[in-house]
């Protein structure tokens, strides 16, 4: 039979470009959010993370910003780098149970 | 600091039989949790465990159990393996269990049913 799969949101952008992954949660009860980033053959690794007590957090090249009205989280990437090119997940968490959402695919183009 | 590891890798294994992944957490990190990863369901949490008992579970059937042990290492276990177990199986750890905070990830067994 025919496999179906999650048909991921992709997002292109160009080297130097910055990059919008969006995201949208489930549970208003949720209170942390964190941001994965998976590349081919390899477990998601952890990007950044923010507090239902806060809307906007800096790291390193990235910005998360949450808005709890209509349960939307957001990553900025500054200076996309072809490095970058990934799959992107978010994950919910109350009580330190984490949910996932289906991911987006980023590709840099040099 | 050493990452999380899993063993092995790749698995190639056919219908009926059983299979057992192991996982190392991060040094000092006490709770594990599971989870499979499949492009038709995307990550799919299993279960977590925390001081030798699971405090958590997935919806997942009974075929699918795990264990942790003193030194906080982990192992899944698969039973009956069906076709559809085919999947990257995926650990994590973190520091303590029931607190928000980072699930650092190994890079997953990926295995494959025949």
């Amino acid at each position: 039979g025919e496999s179906v799969g999650l048909h991921l949101p992709t997002l292109s952008v160009q080297e130097g470009d910055n990059s919008i992954i969006n995201c949208a949660y489930s549970n208003s009860a949720s209170d942390y959010f964190i941001w994965y980033k998976q590349e081919s053959g390899k477990g998601p690794q952890f990007i950044i993370d923010i507090r239902s007590n806060m809307d906007k957090r800096q790291g390193q090249r990235v910005t998360v910003l949450l808005n709890k009205t209509v349960k939307h989280l957001s990553l900025q990437i500054a200076a996309t780098q072809p490095g970058d090119s990934a799959v992107y997940f978010c994950a919910e968490s109350r009580g330190g149970k984490l949910t996932f959402g289906q991911g987006t695919i980023l590709t840099v183009h040099p | 600091k050493a990452g999380v590891t899993q063993t092995p890798r790749y698995l190639i294994k056919t219908r009926g039989q059983q299979v057992t992944l192991s996982c190392s957490p991060i040094s000092g990190h006490r709770s594990v949790s599971w989870y499979q990863q499949t492009p038709g369901q995307g990550l799919q949490f299993l279960f977590e465990y925390f001081s030798e008992t699971q405090r958590n579970k997935g919806n997942f059937p009974g075929r699918f159990s795990g264990r942790q042990f003193s030194n906080s290492r982990s192992e899944m276990n698969v039973s009956t393996l069906e076709l559809g177990d085919s999947a990257l199986y995926l650990c994590a750890s973190s520091l303590d269990e029931g607190v928000n905070q980072p699930q650092h990830f190994g890079d997953g067994t990926r295995l494959s049913i025949l």
